[in-house]
Formats: C-alpha cells, structure tokens, sequence
C-alpha cells in the first residue's frame, strides 16, 4: 500500500514562480525523500530529510517536515522549463522506502 | 556509461512467456530493489536484497523472482508473464549506511500481450 500521499496530483506555474508540493503520510518514517522523474525515465534523488529535521535546503530547493502532522513540503524557487517532470515524496522505515503516486508539474515557459 | 543499466530497455512478449530483466550496477552499494511502475499506481516494491545472500519480498511479489548473482547484478523474472504485468520496471541501488538515497536505472518498459 502506499505511504505518502502527494497533493496536488497536477500543479501548473509560470516560469519563474514558485512551486509547492505536499506529502502526507500515516505511519512512523525515519526519513522521508523527493524525486523527481522526467518522462519515462528513471527517478532522480532529490532531497532528504531525517526525521529530526524540520527543514532543509538544497539549491532552489527547501523541504520541510513536521512529524508531528506527517506531512511534508517540497517548495522550487523560481521555477524553470526545466522543472517540468512528475515529482514523488517517499517515506523511508524499516530499511524500504515507500513512495506516493507523484505529483505532475508543469512550468510554462 | 549509468551507474545502474537495465536491459532490455523495451521488451514485448506474448503471455505465459518466460522473461528476465536484468540490473547491474557499478556504484559498489550492497542493497538492489525491484520496483515496478503504474500510471496512477506510483511505484510499488516487487523485490529487495540487502546482500547476495539476501532476498525479501516486497509489497507484490506473487507471479515474480529475482536471482542477486552478484553483488552487482539483481534480475528479475516473470515465469508465466500476464498482460497485466505491463509496466514500467525499474532497478535501484543504495548504501547500507542509513539514511540513503536510491540510485535509479532507466527502467524496462514491458508489454505482455
């Protein structure tokens, strides 16, 4: 069954803007990472984020975590064409990692 | 040449066929993953083997096995294949050093008909 749940399920932006994604999840993780997957191909790792963290950044990149909710945020500063591709959160316990069924971004150039 | 390689890279069988698809990988991580990819389904665990000598189930396994021949190499295959076994597959690798990231191959699309 899956873990995360991604939402939207499809977001579309002007070049530029920023993107926001959630994922929620149900059950404890140690860690929970974002991929990006451009069409047909394999996913790219993103970012991670451990448990006891609540944010992270990398590049235009920044994560955010709050257990206590279980959810997550991944925000894209200052989107580009380039960005465009689906986008998948997964939850890491018990050594696996579970992902969502991704959210499709679309940035118009 | 990718970290990880999956062949074939499109295959079409005909149903009940024997098929393989193979992974190898040259990143040195000890842990190999069989995922299999849905439109509206994400991926989802078939198989995982956290060394040569370990092979575990993943969320949905019936109708698969998996050989690890190697350190680098994990292959999956599909004895009897069924149409609905069309999909997207993918090979990942990871550290044993925790947490991880995985390293993703460019997947296998294949078609049962």
């Amino acid at each position: 069954s899956q873990q995360g749940e991604e939402d939207p399920q499809a977001l579309s932006i002007q070049e530029g803007e920023n993107a926001t994604m959630n994922c929620s999840y149900k059950t404890s993780i140690n860690n929970l990472q974002w991929y990006r997957q451009n069409s047909g191909r394999g996913l790219v790792h993103l970012i991670l984020i451990r448990s006891n963290e609540r944010e992270k950044h990398s590049g235009r990149l920044r994560v955010t975590l709050d257990t206590s909710k279980k959810s997550s945020s991944l925000l894209i500063t200052a989107s580009r064409a380039a960005d465009t591709a689906s986008y998948f959160c997964a939850t890491g316990a018990n050594s696996k990692l579970t992902f969502g069924k991704g959210i499709t971004l679309s940035v118009r150039p | 040449d990718a970290d990880v390689t999956q062949t074939p890279r499109n295959r079409i069988t005909k149903t009940g066929k024997r098929i393989m698809l193979e992974c190898s990988q040259t990143k040195g991580h000890d842990r190999m993953y069989w995922y299999r990819q849905d439109p509206g389904l994400g991926l989802r665990l078939i198989y995982y083997s956290f060394d040569v000598k370990d092979i575990n189930k993943g969320e949905i396994s019936d109708g698969y096995s998996v050989s690890r021949q190697a350190q680098a190499k994990f292959s999956l295959s599909l004895e009897s294949a069924i149409p609905n076994q069309t999909a997207l597959y993918f090979c990942a690798t990871s550290e044993s050093e925790q947490p991880y990231g995985y390293t993703f191959g460019s997947g296998t699309r294949l078609t049962v008909v």
